[in-house]
């Protein structure tokens, strides 16, 4: 069965800092991975994808994650935390021809402070 | 434009209570999805739809209910064989796909057990 763990509940940064959030999938074939990020009381937005074209993803508000297939991971970077980077992120996996059904991690809540 | 309407925000259910959480889709997409999410344990799949009058059970579909009449429409009836309802709920919606595209979240209904 396809599990996503994602290591450490809460992270938090210094402003300017490098943001790390790590992602580790299980699955039985080469999977589609996300990330999501959602605000208090809001729905998830999606911050980037991997579909199995380049390793190395560019997504939104500067945020990227590469693609490791021998370490299955998918960790979520940024060089320089803003204050507005305080969120919680979600790492997500899909099979495919899954229909599209998501398997989402526990969450890491991202604090910034000044 | 073109999003998710998710209704009411907050609801409150007496013990014993069915109550029906609203979800409608104007992106034109044919998939549509129901998740819960707990602090702590991220998004769980309830129920979820590919086509109109077609629908399938998630890993959480105890003690819930959903219908898909129309394309647009995906409410889901939370009974009173739910014993633990209180939670943070999520409508989402997709294109048809393999696995890859993007699913497109409301804003959430909190749900409170009075």
């Amino acid at each position: 069965a396809q599990s996503v763990t994602q290591l450490g509940s809460h992270v938090s940064v210094s402003e300017g800092a490098l943001v790390l959030l790590r992602c580790n999938y299980s699955s039985s074939v080469p999977p589609y991975l996300f990330w999501y990020v959602q605000y208090p009381n809001q729905g998830l937005q999606l911050l980037l994808k991997y579909t199995s074209a380049a390793t190395l993803v560019k997504g939104i508000n500067g945020f990227e994650a590469e693609f490791k297939k021998s370490e299955t991971s998918f960790h979520l970077t940024k060089p320089s935390a803003h204050m507005s980077d305080a969120a919680e992120y979600f790492c997500a996996v899909s099979d495919p021809g899954g229909y599209n059904k998501l398997i989402f991690g526990a969450g890491t809540r991202l604090a910034v402070h000044p | 434009d073109g999003g998710i309407t998710q209704s009411p925000k907050y609801l409150f259910r007496k013990e014993g209570q069915n109550v029906t959480l609203s979800c409608e889709q104007n992106l034109n997409h044919d998939a549509m999805y129901w998740y819960r999410q707990d602090p702590g344990q991220g998004l769980r799949l309830i129920y979820y739809s590919q086509i109109v009058n077609d629908f399938q059970k998630g890993d959480i579909a105890e003690g819930y209910s959903v219908s898909r009449e129309k394309k647009e429409s995906f409410p889901l009836t939370v009974t009173s064989a739910q014993k633990n309802p209180t939670a943070f709920y999520l409508c989402a919606s997709s294109k048809y796909g393999d696995g890859d595209t993007e699913a497109f979240f409301g804003q959430g209904t909190r749900l409170t057990v009075v």
